[in-house]
């Protein structure tokens, strides 16, 4: 009865690097959505996929940031040339059936840019 | 645009009172709403949930009341528990994909 599941929790990366996020979500679950977040802040949509589409990628920036959910394997949110704002809370969630049902989410990848 | 917000930033109740979490928001399009609960270094966990459709929904020690008049939502914790201390977030959604999140409530549980 695994949850949604990231790694890794805790990624450390240099400006300029490149940054991979995976999520696997609920058992059953085809609907995934990542979600960005800053200290003592709210979450920021920013992608939602279902399995080989894009959904809805309006909240994420156009520039350095990719996101994928393919056929086989968890979602990845890539970041090329990270950059020191990036740093932050990354979050995954999954939903059994779209944006009109409740989302679970996992534990977050937090990253930090040096 | 979509705007969610939290009346106060933080609230401090004693054990075995109730709290209760207030949240605004601003697109009168909104017909689902979510309320989590964030513990420092997790993942928002979810709580309960309500559709327009709907001024009040209870779940075990929860209650959520929507009032859409106002455009104000409120989460409602009976007999608060330490374990009750967490950031609570609401989310909204309208008839696009995404939810918009408050900044968030911390409470804290005095023993």
């Amino acid at each position: 009865n695994a949850g949604v599941m990231q790694n890794p929790r805790h990624l450390v990366r240099r400006r300029g690097q490149e940054a991979r996020l995976r999520c696997s979500p609920m058992k059953g679950h085809s609907h995934v959505y990542w979600y960005r977040q800053l200290p003592e802040e709210g979450l920021k949509f920013m992608v939602y996929l279902q399995k080989e589409n894009i959904i809805d990628e309006s909240g994420m920036p156009k520039e350095r940031f990719s996101a994928e959910f393919p056929k086989e394997g968890p979602s990845i949110l890539r970041i090329q040339q990270v950059v020191r704002g990036d740093s932050a809370a990354y979050f995954c969630a999954s939903s059994l059936s779209g944006a009109n049902y409740e989302q679970y989410f996992g534990p977050g990848t937090r990253l930090t840019v040096t | 645009g979509e705007s969610v917000g939290l009346h106060l930033p933080t609230l401090s109740v004693q054990e075995g009172d109730n709290s209760i979490i207030n949240c605004a928001y601003s697109n009168s399009a909104s017909d689902y709403f979510i309320w989590y609960k964030q513990e420092s270094g997790k993942g928002p966990q979810f709580i309960i949930d309500i559709r327009s459709n709907m001024d009040k929904r209870q779940g075990q020690r929860v209650t959520v009341l929507l009032n859409k008049t106002v455009k104000h939502l409120s989460l409602q914790i009976a007999a608060t528990q330490p374990g009750d201390s967490a950031v609570y977030f609401c989310a909204d959604k309208n008839t696009g994909n995404q939810f918009y999140f408050g900044t968030g409530t911390s409470l804290t549980v005095i023993p």
